[in-house]
């Protein structure tokens, strides 16, 4: 079993402050781990992914997140926001072995970033 | 070209009508995935598809059947359109071939109200 929870509904910042955006997760196996973006009218594109290698991953436009096992996080990151990067953001979990691989997606973060 | 073409991209369907929901795909991947989002509860799994004899029901079916015509095509069916089936769908496509962690690749998404 698997499940991911994203602690904030709505996330709100200024431009050129840092983000933050919260997940946990819980799986029965070594997870797989997935930022999505959705930009407002569009699809999902991904942000980043972690593997078994580094546990901090560095994805696009600036965003980073770092897998600590101890605390089943996953938070994203990113040290400025900018305007464009208002959107959805999904956290998702999937099993890196065993298992059929079938993600589990997050409720989702809403990025307000404020002028 | 889009990898992930979803059609039609919005629809309005009276209750009771069916109504089918095409994705087709270039990118070779052989697995293909059908997802609903609502407001508030993220992306959730209608159905999924591990090749074209595969066919599995994901979290939320009832009400929904698919068909897997070939493998770059992937079909969602309502029988039945009621309203609460109002919601944005999202075709999505993963390769088994490359191993765990499967990346995903989303359509931009059909939004459909039911009225």
């Amino acid at each position: 079993a698997q499940s991911v929870t994203q602690l904030d509904s709505h996330v709100s910042v200024s431009e050129g402050t840092p983000v933050l955006l919260r997940c946990n997760y819980s799986s029965s196996y070594s997870p797989s781990l997935f930022w999505y973006v959705q930009h407002p009218n569009k699809g999902l594109q991904l942000l980043l992914k972690y593997t078994s290698a580094a546990t901090l991953v560095k994805g696009i436009n600036g965003f980073e997140a770092e897998f600590k096992k101890s605390e089943t996080s996953f938070h994203l990151t990113k040290p400025s926001a900018h305007m464009s990067d208002a959107a959805e953001y999904f956290c998702v979990v999937s099993p890196r072995s065993g298992g059929s691989y079938i993600p589990t997606f997050g409720r989702g973060t809403s990025l307000i970033v404020h002028p | 070209d889009a990898d992930v073409t979803q059609t039609p991209r919005n629809r309005i369907t009276k209750t009771g009508k069916r109504i089918m929901l095409e994705c087709s795909q270039t990118k070779g991947h052989d697995r293909m995935y059908w997802y609903r989002q609502d407001p508030g509860l993220g992306l959730r799994l209608i159905y999924y598809s591990f090749d074209v004899k595969d066919i599995n029901k994901g979290e939320i079916s009832d009400g929904y059947s698919v068909s897997r015509q070939a493998q770059a095509k992937f079909s969602l069916s309502l029988e039945s359109a009621i309203p609460n089936q109002t919601a944005l769908y999202f075709c999505a496509t993963s390769d088994s071939a490359v191993g765990p962690p499967y990346g995903y690749t989303f359509g931009s998404g059909t939004r459909l109200t039911v009225v």
